[in-house]
């Protein structure tokens, strides 16, 4: 199985600075028909998770423009270019290059 | 507007069965592959269950695999998760999703909570 690796596990942030979450998989994500496919979810407070960026760096619809993704290969990083209140919660990465889909052990995002 | 809502979820003993069903709305679901993830109290999300569009290729998790079984009903719009043989480590908030063109889970339901102990 690949193992997905985030780090930090959390991360406190002040309010309208940037915030950046990191990615790691034991293996490459490129998959044989040569897309990558490594997504990024949020997990508000009491909610399910929410699709953000899929394909390392494609924005799913109505996600704000701040959040932006890149990375290649193993190595993947979510950013947040200006950290609102809106953005508390728990972000996790996950690969489905592969079976079994596996996901990151999640980052918590707070504001200091 | 996409729809997923669980139901299903309860309190059951070891060893008992539970059937969870997801039904689907707003999109066409027979076009859809689908998947079931579960989150136990606290901890992070683990990916459960896969199954094609057609039902012809399914996946399992290693720590279900032989005790749960997917499937889904296209016809219904729905998606269940029969579980058998039900372990405390299985204690955990159900979601079923949607897997989109780009591979990767873009609707998401609710949940439902499922809870074994005796």
């Amino acid at each position: 199985d690949i193992v997905m690796t985030q780090t930090p596990l959390s991360s406190p942030v002040t309010l309208g600075q940037p915030a950046s979450i990191s990615c790691r998989s034991s293996q490459s994500l490129v998959h044989s028909d040569g897309n990558t496919y490594l997504s990024w979810l949020q997990q508000r407070p009491g909610q399910p998770p929410r699709l953000l960026i899929y394909k390392i760096s494609n924005r799913f619809s109505g996600v704000p423009d701040r959040f932006s993704g890149s990375g290649a290969g193993t190595d993947f990083t979510l950013k947040i270019s200006r950290v609102e209140a809106e953005d508390v919660g728990v972000y996790y990465c996950m690969q489905a290059t592969q079976f079994l889909y596996t996901f990151g052990q999640g980052t918590k995002l707070e504001i200091k | 507007q996409v729809q997923l809502v669980e139901s299903g979820g309860g309190l059951v003993k070891p060893g008992g069965s539970l059937r969870l069903s997801c039904a689907a709305s707003g999109f066409t679901f027979s076009d859809y592959y689908m998947s079931w993830i579960r989150q136990a109290p606290g901890k992070g999300l683990e990916w459960v269950s896969y199954i094609s569009s057609s039902g012809s290729t399914i996946y399992y998790a290693d720590s279900v695999k032989g005790r749960f079984t997917i499937s889904r009903d296209n016809a219904k719009n729905s998606l269940y998760l029969q579980m058998n043989s039900l372990r405390a480590e299985d204690t955990a908030v159900y979601y079923c999703a949607r897997e989109g063109a780009q591979m990767a889970l873009d609707y998401w339901g609710q949940g439902t909570l499922v809870t074994v102990s005796s």
